[in-house]
């Protein structure tokens, strides 16, 4: 799998939008964008995930830039319940597994 | 609760030991992976089975092995124990009718295991 690059922690205040911000400037043309969170003793959890367009879900929104290599996660209004861990990986056509970075360990400020 | 369910929740087992840890996976889902979580290495991709078949390996260790059974079950074991292999073990499931980098997984809530 591609590697990407994340921000190791980021902060924001409850109740405003969040931006998190991933790099992938290897990203192959049949890669998706996967986003997972682990919140604090609990496995991963899907949160969205896109190839070329923009994807919104109840969860949260993805913005894939144009030449695809960076993106972005939107939480639109964050909660306490937010603080997590974000993962952001590429996943291949044929790609039989997911492979997991450090995340952004994202800190909500109440 | 994410549908896959791992048992047991917490173990602890000392040096040299033997120990199995079960996962079923989300009904419907035919894809059962496994991930290993200590403190400084992240979450590493152990290995895959499909529908009973082993398909991908990862940074598996030679005294652990899996298996996925009939009814799509899956147990992997991890012998002569060592200290360093404390650490949280999640199993995830996935649909995967076809190869698709959109196929998401499911994660269960992890085995937590203590080698003393």
């Amino acid at each position: 799998d591609a590697k990407t690059t994340q921000p190791n922690s980021m902060e924001s205040n409850e109740e405003e939008p969040v931006h998190l911000p991933c790099n992938h400037s290897t990203i192959s043309g049949t890669d998706y964008i996967h986003w997972y969170r682990q919140l604090p003793s609990q496995g991963p959890e899907y949160v969205i995930h896109g190839l070329t367009s923009n994807v919104n879900n109840r969860m949260a929104s993805l913005a894939i830039a144009e030449d695809r290599k960076s993106s972005t996660l939107i939480l639109h209004r964050a909660t306490l319940r937010d603080a997590a861990v974000y993962y952001c990986i590429l996943r291949d056509v044929v790609g039989e597994k997911l492979t997991f970075g450090t995340g952004t360990r994202l800190t909500i400020i109440p | 609760d994410s549908g896959v369910t791992q048992t047991p929740k917490h173990l602890i087992t000392a040096t040299g030991q033997r120990v199995t840890l079960r996962c079923s996976p989300r009904s419907g889902d035919l894809s059962v992976y496994w991930y290993q979580q200590s403190l400084d290495q992240g979450l590493q991709f152990l290995i895959q089975y499909y529908n009973g078949e082993e398909r991908a390996k990862g940074n598996i260790l030679e005294r652990f092995s899996a298996q996925q059974f009939p009814d799509l079950h899956s147990e992997l074991n991890l012998s002569s124990l060592e200290l360093g292999d404390s650490a949280l073990y999640f199993c995830a499931s996935s649909v995967e009718r076809a190869l698709s980098g959109a196929n998401v997984l499911t994660f269960g809530a992890g085995s937590r295991l203590t080698v003393l």
